[in-house]
């Protein structure tokens, strides 16, 4: 079962833009955590926000979490063409279960 | 070695074949996991294994068979597929921490199994 729900799903811009990427849950969480997926290959951890944390930064991403809102945010900044993949923010609901989101494509064209 | 290796990369199957996919890793992970995707689909978890014991099964197909030989390894024997499970198969490897709970901190991930049902 999906756990979170992801929007835009599709997203195309421009080199040197900032793209953002939103992630609503359903569930009480004790992190969030965003993946990067290149086509057809393993997702790559990109960082991880604690329930009780607001906003994270690492390199060009910021991430933002409104627990109230059950929802999450990912901001690429100064996007690049390798920033092409798709994203998706995942959840632990309990034991052992890291449930992804539906995802976001994102397209950076140079 | 922050790796997790799976082979074989690409797999071609009739309905009637046994194959088995197999994933290592060694970063001393004591949790793994298999998850299905299909093209455009987020990665939808199929078992999760904790100090080498089954720990989940998401009312997977009896066709899908894990096993966890030893706390580097884990393999999935696939046996009288449909082609509606032709998908990328992915394994991934976390730490546990506390009580035997996964730390979900970071999952790692291989690379994926591409696999078509003929």
């Amino acid at each position: 079962s999906q756990q979170g729900e992801e929007d835009p799903q599709a997203l195309s811009i421009q080199e040197g833009e900032n793209a953002t990427m939103n992630c609503s849950y359903k569930t009480s969480i004790n992190n969030l955590q965003w993946y990067r997926q290149n086509s057809g290959r393993g997702l790559v951890h990109l960082i991880l926000i604690r329930s009780n944390e607001r906003e994270k930064h690492s390199g060009r991403l910021r991430v933002t979490l409104d627990t109230s809102k059950k929802s999450s945010s990912l901001l690429i900044t100064a996007s690049r063409a390798a920033d092409t993949a798709s994203y998706f923010c995942a959840t632990l609901t309990g034991g052992f279960k890291t449930i992804f989101g539906a995802g976001t494509r994102l397209f950076v064209k140079a | 070695d922050t790796e997790v290796t799976q082979t074989p990369k690409h797999l071609v199957m009739g309905m009637t074949n046994k194959k088995s996919l197999k994933c290592e890793q060694h970063m001393g992970h004591r949790a793994m996991y298999w998850y299905k995707q299909k093209a455009k689909k987020p990665p939808e978890l199929m078992f999760v294994y904790s100090y080498e014991k089954l720990s989940i099964n998401e009312s997977v197909p009896s066709r899908f068979s894990p096993e966890c030989p030893n706390s580097s390894l884990l393999n999935l024997h696939l046996h009288a597929l449909q082609p509606e499970d032709s998908a990328l198969y992915l394994c991934a490897s976390s730490h546990l921490v506390g009580t035997g709970g996964p730390s979900n901190e970071k999952l790692f991930f291989g690379s994926g199994t591409q696999l078509s049902v003929l």
